[in-house]
């Protein structure tokens, strides 16, 4: 089955810094990789996600970056602030099988100073 | 309306007791998932139905018992919890099978404290 490492657990950064979360994957087969942004106890909510025909996304200050090849994609936070705190989760998976089954990173927890 | 609604928010339980959760949506999804979720871990898979038909049980001890009554609930009935089993139980749909975005729309959950 598939399994998903994401990098850093934690991630500290002064507001107006970039943030940078890494993801690997391992099956060949998965072409969809969303991103998960959970505020302290609220739901998982979806901030951006990507598809395996694509190489880059952006969204305002968000964007994701995928590389088949080397089975790795990323999430991009410009401009961060406060409010950007919190547990950020990585997935992938395969949209045409197992019922949208998606394989979840361990998460990073941001930290966004003031 | 792009809402999943979980009830109870909360729950507190003896391991003796019996108890359901339950969820809804009226966004036409097909596919209901139950995820478990332990602090600051990501959720785990524990179920999948696609049209109201189980389609992936992912080795969950049958003191979780899941049902879907009809293609807008989900309900996940609890006998016999163990304390490791407390946890934020999230349900999610989707709007199916190889169609749609492939988004997961999540519940805000339900909290369960098993005691």
């Amino acid at each position: 089955g598939e399994n998903v490492e994401q990098h850093p657990s934690t991630l500290s950064v002064q507001e107006g810094d970039s943030a940078v979360i890494k993801c690997t994957y391992s099956d060949s087969a998965s072409n969809y990789f969303p991103w998960y942004k959970q505020e302290l106890g609220k739901r998982p909510q979806l901030i951006i996600d990507i598809r395996s025909n694509v190489g880059e996304k952006k969204d305002q200050r968000i964007a994701v970056t995928l590389n088949k090849t080397a089975k790795h994609f990323s999430l991009h936070i410009t401009e961060t602030q406060p409010e950007d705190s919190a547990v950020y989760f990585c997935a992938g998976g395969n949209r045409g099988t197992s019922y949208g089954k998606l394989t979840f990173g361990q998460g990073t927890i941001l930290t966004v100073h003031p | 309306d792009t809402e999943v609604t979980q009830t109870p928010k909360h729950l507190v339980m003896g391991m003796t007791n019996k108890k359901s959760l339950k969820c809804e949506q009226h966004m036409g999804h097909r596919a209901m998932y139950w995820y478990k979720q332990k602090a600051k871990k990501p959720p785990e898979l524990m179920f999948v139905y696609s049209y109201e038909k189980l389609s992936i049980n992912e080795s969950v001890p049958s003191r979780f018992s899941p049902e879907c009554p009809n293609s807008s609930l989900l309900n996940l009935h609890l006998h016999a919890l163990q304390p490791e089993d407390s946890a934020l139980y999230l349900c999610a749909s989707r709007s199916g099978p190889q169609v749609g975005t492939g988004e997961l729309f999540f519940g805000e959950g339900s909290r369960l404290t098993v005691l």
